[in-house]
């Protein structure tokens, strides 16, 4: 059963950087994962996709400060130079057999 | 500018019925499959239904099988979701999402979600 693994908290300081984490259930350690970011009061915005290998492709005018990477099961979400803006829910998807699945968010705040 | 504007969403007795639609606008609509999404107070994101292109391939969460009906009219640029033996549990903020591919890949663009509260 594909299941993603998000933990539900993380925080880290203005114009730090900080690392998010999507675990991947057993079996499913090959997939490809998309990240998306909801900030308070607005819709979802897809961020980008991360591949197996760490490959990653953004979205529409998503900035540098965001790129992803892999290892192994986990596939990561990485902000650079955090800004007050940044501080969101941060949710992983994941797809396969007609299903669409999403990790259960990781909350952001931005000290 | 890719735009995809719900609407639809109310207040609602538990068993009964709702139609959400959403329009879309700034790209090919009927080249991309559509998701409907649902985010509920105090819980995440969840998945509830796709739509194929050409509105052949649906698939669905279990929890909405036999009660919910995703469609689209490609000649309108609209989807919809027809809602029945509604739930309290499935009061949520719903939102219309954009896949990249047209049988079902991963979602690239998102409404901003319409409210569908179910309650006596």
């Amino acid at each position: 059963q594909l299941v993603l693994n998000q933990s539900p908290s993380a925080s880290a300081s203005l114009g730090a950087s900080v690392k998010l984490t999507c675990s991947l259930s057993s079996g499913h350690s090959s997939n490809a994962i998309v990240w998306h970011q909801r900030q308070p009061e607005k819709g979802p915005r897809y961020l980008m996709k991360v591949n197996s290998d760490g490959r990653h492709s953004k979205g529409d005018g998503i900035p540098d400060r965001f790129s992803g990477s892999s290892s192994g099961a986990e596939r990561h979400l990485i902000i650079s130079s955090l800004q007050s803006e940044d501080e969101a829910d941060y949710y992983c998807q994941a797809w396969g057999a007609g299903i669409w699945v999403f990790g259960g968010g990781t909350k952001l705040t931005v000290l | 500018e890719v735009q995809l504007v719900e609407s639809g969403g109310v207040v609602v007795q538990p068993g009964g019925s709702l139609r959400l639609s959403c329009t879309a606008s700034g790209f090919t609509f009927d080249d991309y499959a559509f998701h409907w999404v649902r985010l509920s107070a105090g819980k995440g994101l969840e998945w509830v239904a796709l739509i194929s292109w050409d509105g052949d391939t649906t698939h669905y969460t279990d929890s909405v099988k036999g009660r919910f009906t995703i469609s689209r009219d490609n000649s309108k640029n609209s989807l919809y979701l027809e809602m029945s033996s509604l739930r309290t549990e499935d009061t949520a903020l719903y939102y219309c999402a954009k896949d990249t591919y047209s049988d079902g890949f991963f979602i690239d663009y998102w409404g901003q979600g319409t409210l569908v509260t179910v309650s006596s």
